[in-house]
């Protein structure tokens, strides 16, 4: 099984400033990572997919970058509704698919 | 594109539930599925996966055994049948959408808003 390691578990950023968020995976998984962004009380939806290809209708200041084991995903401009977790997801190889903890961006 | 699951609830250690989905806006039968679930205050973790004819599943080793996933693609349906219930399959269950990204499947493109499974005596 890959085990995915987000970090930090939260980050405190002010409005209009840049998050980073990183991902670590056990092994390789080559650039077949997903990033999701879940507000409370709602489903997750789906950020990046090959670990930078942003999904359709996802504003330009969310990027992701890295491949292999090693992946960031960075927030420009932070808004207030950027505020909220960001899961990220392996699928090169399973079963089983495997998320990470998640990072919890806070306003600071 | 809509994923709205059903059949959640309140349910004793050892008993059983039924989980729906019911699929609308795509062609049901051409993608994989999967329900995904959330613990209260935790993490997402993928429970089962079931391909377009419903030939091949996978499941996460702590529901082998207990857990079926099956589909209907002439209800646009997907459904877990999950036996044996303990404490620890309280979660939110979502239904998900499997996506392919250059010929690997696996992300999840779009979500059902989940139905709670309480497992309690």
């Amino acid at each position: 099984e890959i085990v995915m390691t987000q970090s930090p578990a939260t980050l405190s950023v002010s409005p209009g400033e840049r998050a980073t968020l990183s991902c670590r995976a056990s092994q390789t998984v080559s650039s077949n990572l997903a990033w999701y962004q879940q507000k409370p009380g709602q489903p997750p939806r789906l950020l990046i997919y090959g670990a930078s290809t942003r999904a359709t209708g996802i504003p330009t200041r969310f990027s992701g970058s890295g491949s292999g084991a090693e992946f960031t995903l960075t927030i420009s401009n932070l808004q207030s509704d950027d505020f909220a977790v960001y899961y990220c997801q392996q699928y090169n190889n399973w079963p089983p698919l495997t998320f990470g903890g998640g990072t919890k961006v806070v306003i600071k | 594109v809509q994923l709205v699951e059903s059949g959640g609830g309140l349910v004793q250690p050892g008993g059983s539930l039924r989980l729906s989905c019911a699929a609308s806006g795509f062609t049901f039968s051409s993608y994989w599925m999967s329900w995904v679930r959330q613990a209260p205050g935790k993490g997402l973790e993928w429970v089962a996966n079931i391909k377009q004819g419903g030939s091949e599943k996978s499941y996460v080793d702590s529901v082998k055994g207990r857990f079926t996933i099956s589909r209907d693609n002439a209800k646009n349906s997907l459904y877990l049948d999950m036996n044996s219930l303990r404490a620890e399959d309280t979660a939110v269950y979502y239904c998900a959408r499997v996506t392919a990204h250059i010929g690997t499947p696996g992300l999840f493109d779009t979500w059902g808003h989940g139905t709670l499974v309480t497992v309690s005596s």
